[in-house]
Parts: C-alpha cells; sequence; structure tokens
C-alpha cells in the first residue's frame, strides 16, 4: 500500500525554536509537497520538490525552509517558530507531474 | 494564486444532488478533485487532463471546461458516507505545483 508518513501527529513548540518536520514516502516519487491548512483558506502550498536537492516556492514560503537530501524524505524548517506558524502541515508525493497526490496524516504543530 | 471554489459550504439530505464549481484565472493542465474526512488525510477522488473531459465512479463525476478554466464536481443520489470536504488541486502551463482551492463542506444528513 502506498505510503506517505509524517513523523508527528501532534508538536509544540515554542516561539523562536527552530522546528524540523519530516516526511518520508515510500514509493520511489519525483514530486514532493508540504501545504499548510487553515480553517477557510485550504490547503496552501509552502514548497514542493520535482527531484533530490531541486526546491522550489510555493504561494507562502516565507518563514519556512525545506530539504530533499534523500528522493523519499522531505523536510519542512520553520527557522524561527512562530504562533502565526500555528497550523495543520500536511505533506504529499506524486510519481511524477499530472499524477495524483497521496497525503500523509498531517502534523498538528502549535506554537506557543 | 488559489483557484475559487464555490459553494463554500452545503447541507443535502440523503439522496440529493450537488455541484461544486472550481475556476481559475490561470489556463489549467490539469485539475484533481479530494474528499477530506474530519481528522484524516485528503483522499484523491480523480483527476481530469484534457478540456472537455468527463469523469466519474460510483455516483460522483466531473467535468473540465478548459476554455472556460473551470471545473465541476457532480454528487448525485448524496450517501451519507460523502460528507466532507472536496478540495480541487489545479496545475497551469508548466508549472509542477498542484495549488489547492479553499475547500467546499459538504454535509448529507439522513
Amino acid at each position: 500500500d502506498v505510503k506517505v508518513t509524517q513523523s508527528s501527529r501532534y508538536l509544540v513548540k515554542r516561539t523562536g525554536e527552530k522546528v524540523f518536520l519530516e516526511c518520508v514516502q515510500d514509493m520511489d516519487h519525483e514530486n514532493m509537497f508540504w501545504y499548510r491548512q487553515d480553517p477557510g483558506l485550504g490547503l496552501r502550498l509552502i514548497y514542493f520538490s520535482y527531484d533530490v536537492k531541486m526546491k522550489e516556492k510555493g504561494d507562502i514560503p516565507e518563514g519556512y525552509s525545506v530539504s530533499r537530501e534523500k528522493k523519499e524524505r522531505f523536510s519542512l524548517i520553520l527557522e524561527s517558530a512562530s504562533t502565526n506558524q500555528t497550523s495543520m502541515y500536511l505533506c504529499a508525493s506524486s510519481l511524477y507531474a499530472r499524477a495524483h497526490a497521496f497525503f500523509g496524516q498531517g502534523t498538528r504543530l502549535t506554537v506557543v | 494564486q488559489q483557484p475559487v471554489q464555490s459553494p463554500q459550504a452545503v447541507i443535502l439530505r440523503e439522496g440529493e444532488d450537488a455541484v461544486i464549481n472550481c475556476s481559475s484565472s490561470k489556463a489549467l493542465y490539469s485539475v484533481h478533485w479530494y474528499r477530506q474526512k474530519h481528522g484524516e488525510a485528503p483522499v484523491f477522488l480523480m483527476i481530469l487532463l484534457k478540456g472537455g473531459e468527463q469523469k466519474g465512479h460510483d455516483k460522483i463525476s466531473a467535468s473540465f471546461n478548459e476554455k472556460k478554466q473551470q471545473s465541476s464536481l457532480y454528487l448525485t443520489a448524496s450517501q451519507l458516507s460523502y460528507s466532507g470536504t472536496y478540495f480541487c488541486g489545479t496545475e497551469s502551463g508548466s508549472a509542477r505545483q498542484l495549488t489547492f482551492g479553499s475547500g467546499t463542506q459538504l454535509t448529507v444528513l439522513p
């Protein structure tokens, strides 16, 4: 079965901390995505990657960075967490462009 | 830029029909539809790759009007299990990114 695994379901971090959200897919997919989900705003794309070490900004990249050192792993980094980054974060992957995406279960991050 | 979905929310009785619309200001290469149940990950429903394409399975179908840069999702004779939030995702031109709308919350009542 296809699987996208996010390392944590729930995280609580303090303002100013550096936060790492990890995502692993076991399907040899080219593309990986990070979204944040907020009520009324839907899924907003933060960053995506179509190959190892390649990354592209999405619609809301400010305050975030990403790392993709291996094909199966895509990390989202909050360099200095702020309270307005409290949200649900969803990772997704797809085999290639124009293929459908598989989502992880999400990480609910609370920054206090 | 996010595609625009309408309506934002809809409440139905079992057996009723619903239409969810998705439109974009950009020329679209493909449209994806996903459903997310409360507390779960979004799950893929279908993808439309060509203008004019229509797809469906069970009683859920969709159409893609490339010229109008919009897609519609049709839910026929709705069942309780159809409840959830429906998202359209769009790919534009050469962009590899998949951008989603704000979602339509569908509630089916007995």
